[in-house]
């Protein structure tokens, strides 16, 4: 069964210090994997996806299949960062998510 | 476009009784998945419905149970309520095939 790890619950950064979110899976098929952000008091959104090789934010993320890994990086912390992330896989129809990992950035 | 609604925002129920939640899905998407988002954890899948009917489930009793409607609306039934299913109710909706589900801002339910 596919499962997802997020091993930080909290993660505190300084405005400007670079951001590494961890992520790794469990999976025995190719994955598709996704970064969910959630700011306060909305709803969960699309950060981004591996399939598309995007920049959203600043963010990136690659998919490391000999560490099964998909870290979400960011060169410099800004404010606005700050939220709760989710790394998450998708099995056809059913997207397996991690407990999550709140940023808080430090001014 | 209109994103995914979702109704209410909150419910209190009693152990025992029946809930029914409900989601607009997304305009132009024919696809909703339900999610269970319990404190301090990340959701988790529910079911999926396609063409009205049930497009696969997670590791849920039968008590949940859902419909899709032609306008591709569904509903989240849960029926004998216990304390442990007092969470966060989340729907979401995609293109049937598509890569990405879009969420709505829940239902929060609490359970006494």
């Amino acid at each position: 069964a596919q499962r997802v790890t997020q091993p930080e619950k909290l993660l505190s950064v300084f405005k400007g210090a670079p951001v590494e979110l961890k992520c790794n899976y469990s999976y025995s098929g190719s994955p598709e994997l996704f970064w969910y952000v959630q700011y306060s008091r909305q709803r969960l959104q699309l950060l981004l996806r591996h399939i598309s090789r995007e920049s959203i934010k600043g963010f990136t993320a690659d998919l490391n299949k000999g560490e099964t890994s998909f870290h979400l990086k960011k060169p410099f912390a800004q404010e606005e960062d700050s939220a709760m992330y989710y790394c998450a896989l998708r099995d056809g129809q059913k997207l397996t998510f991690g407990t999550g990992t709140r940023l808080t950035i430090i001014p | 476009e209109t994103g995914v609604t979702q109704s209410p925002t909150h419910l209190i129920k009693t152990r025992g009784q029946q809930v029914t939640l409900r989601c607009s899905s997304q305009s132009g998407h024919n696809t909703v998945s339900w999610y269970q988002q319990a404190l301090g954890q990340g959701p988790q899948f529910i079911f999926q419905y396609y063409r009205e009917e049930e497009n696969g489930r997670g590791n849920f009793p039968p008590r949940f149970s859902g419909l899709q409607f032609p306008n591709y609306s569904s509903e989240l039934n849960v029926n004998a309520l216990e304390l442990d299913d007092s969470a966060l109710y989340l729907c979401a909706s995609s293109v049937k095939g598509g890569e990405t589900q879009y969420f709505g801002p829940g239902t929060r339910l609490l359970v006494l």
